[in-house]
């Protein structure tokens, strides 16, 4: 069946430092890989996404480019802030019908520190 | 942005007991809902699937007769864990899809069985 792994955390960052976390997948046909973060206290939110083969999705300075030859998503963002502490799991989604049903990664515990 | 609201955030019930958790969309008509567990540490794991009007689908191990899924409407889910035990604390979230490419969470259920 289809799977994600993630590298596994806790990271912890000092402010502006450079963040990257891995995902790689296995699935089959051409999925749909979508990275969410949650916040301390709230619900899964949405952060960036990725439909096809090559695509680069950005959201709040975080980047993930779908790389198929590798099966990865690795999530990057080039300065991070104290605000960005938070759970990020990466997921995949078979698509069509079955969207919204979603595999999950472990999740990666994000600390960044002033 | 679309809206899905949990109830209760957290609930604490004695052993035997049963739960309801509620998932509504208040935006918008959700074709599809999600329910998803998350033990502490560890990823989020698709529980069912269930489309209005229909009985939901449960993912292989989830006791059907424990974990009762109910979509009277196309803003409503609900989730009622029956003789509650403790290993049944968790985390739920539930998700509601309005069709492609969209997929939104609530903020999840605390759930403790003492």
């Amino acid at each position: 069946g289809d799977s994600v792994t993630q590298m596994e955390g806790p990271v912890t960052l000092s402010e502006e430092a450079f963040l990257t976390i891995n995902c790689t997948y296995t699935a089959t046909g051409y999925p749909s890989l979508f990275w969410y973060v949650q916040y301390p206290g709230e619900g899964l939110q949405l952060l960036l996404k990725a439909t096809k083969a090559d695509d680069k999705g950005s959201n709040k300075g975080f980047e993930a480019t779908y790389r198929k030859e590798t099966t990865s998503f690795h999530l990057e963002k080039g300065s991070v802030q104290v605000s960005d502490s938070a759970v990020y799991f990466c997921a995949l989604t078979a698509g069509g019908t079955s969207y919204g049903k979603l595999t999950f990664g472990q999740g990666t515990i994000l600390t960044v520190h002033p | 942005g679309a809206v899905v609201s949990q109830h209760p955030s957290w609930v604490i019930c004695k052993s035997g007991t049963s739960v309801k958790i509620e998932c509504r969309s208040l935006d918008f008509q959700a074709t599809t809902m999600f329910w998803y567990r998350q033990f502490p540490k560890q990823s989020l794991m698709l529980m069912a699937t269930s489309n209005e009007g229909s009985k939901a689908t449960y993912e292989q191990g989830v006791e059907k007769d424990k974990f009762l899924i109910n979509h009277a409407s196309l803003t409503l889910s609900t989730l009622t864990v029956t003789s509650a035990h403790p290993e049944d604390s968790s985390f739920y979230i539930c998700s509601a899809s309005k069709g492609e490419g969209k997929a939104f969470f609530g903020q999840g259920t605390r759930l403790t069985v003492v």
